[in-house]
């Protein structure tokens, strides 16, 4: 069965401080993997997708990066974290080939205070 | 750029009774459209999903599609107070993922 694992789950970081979460996907290839962003009183905010390695697409203009180095592996990064950076950070997946149908599975989520 | 419109609630139910979850969207281009569940501190898990107009039901969920109006709904028979949680509607149309609502927040009351 297909699982999604990300780390950290939780994290305090001061503003200014690089940020790296990772995400990574088993027992599935080739999937499409996403990040978003779920801050406090608003929706699931879209920041990037990938539908293979290296190609990135973003939503959302941010001091935010997206890499995905290899196929079940997808890195959100910040070199300087800002306040509004706040939020709980989601990944998940979907089956590569049913961008119309397909649903998304998500990771456990990182929570992350920027003070 | 998709909208999608749910009421933030709170939508308060008697443990037992039918709860009703309203959705609307504003791209007519979507092609499935889902219900999560997320409760508080966790990630959102799927509850249905839907293609079709009409009702589709799975145990005591369930889902209904009208497209003409842009509408999606669930409904949860003999609520739970495991139930209470926050529900969100999403709708989608291509590679870029799910649009999501805000989230509806249901209360059970025992």
């Amino acid at each position: 069965s297909q699982t999604i694992h990300q780390w950290p789950a939780t994290l305090v970081q001061p503003v200014g401080s690089p940020l790296s979460l990772e995400c990574t996907v088993e027992g599935t290839s080739n999937p499409n993997l996403y990040w978003y962003r779920q801050a406090a009183g608003r929706g699931l905010q879209l920041l990037f997708y990938s539908v293979g390695i290296g190609q990135i697409s973003s939503e959302v203009p941010q001091n935010l990066s997206a890499s995905r180095p290899q196929d079940r592996q997808f890195i959100l990064s910040s070199k300087k974290l800002l306040l509004s950076d706040s939020g709980f950070y989601l990944c998940a997946w979907s089956v590569q080939g049913r961008e119309n149908t397909g649903e998304l599975f998500f990771g456990e989520g990182s929570r992350l205070t920027v003070l | 750029q998709k909208e999608v419109e749910q009421n933030s609630g709170p939508l308060s139910v008697p443990e037992g009774a039918i709860a009703s979850l309203n959705c609307t969207y504003s791209d007519r281009g979507s092609q499935s459209f889902f219900w999560y569940r997320q409760y508080s501190g966790k990630s959102p898990e799927l509850i249905m999903f839907i293609y079709s107009n009409g009702d589709k039901e799975d145990g005591r969920f369930t889902a209904q599609l009208n497209k003409a109006s842009q509408y999606v709904s669930l409904l949860i028979r003999d609520s739970q107070p495991s139930d209470s949680a926050t529900y969100l509607c999403a709708v989608r149309g291509g590679a870029d993922g799910l649009t999501f609502g805000k989230g509806t927040h249901l209360i059970i009351q025992p």
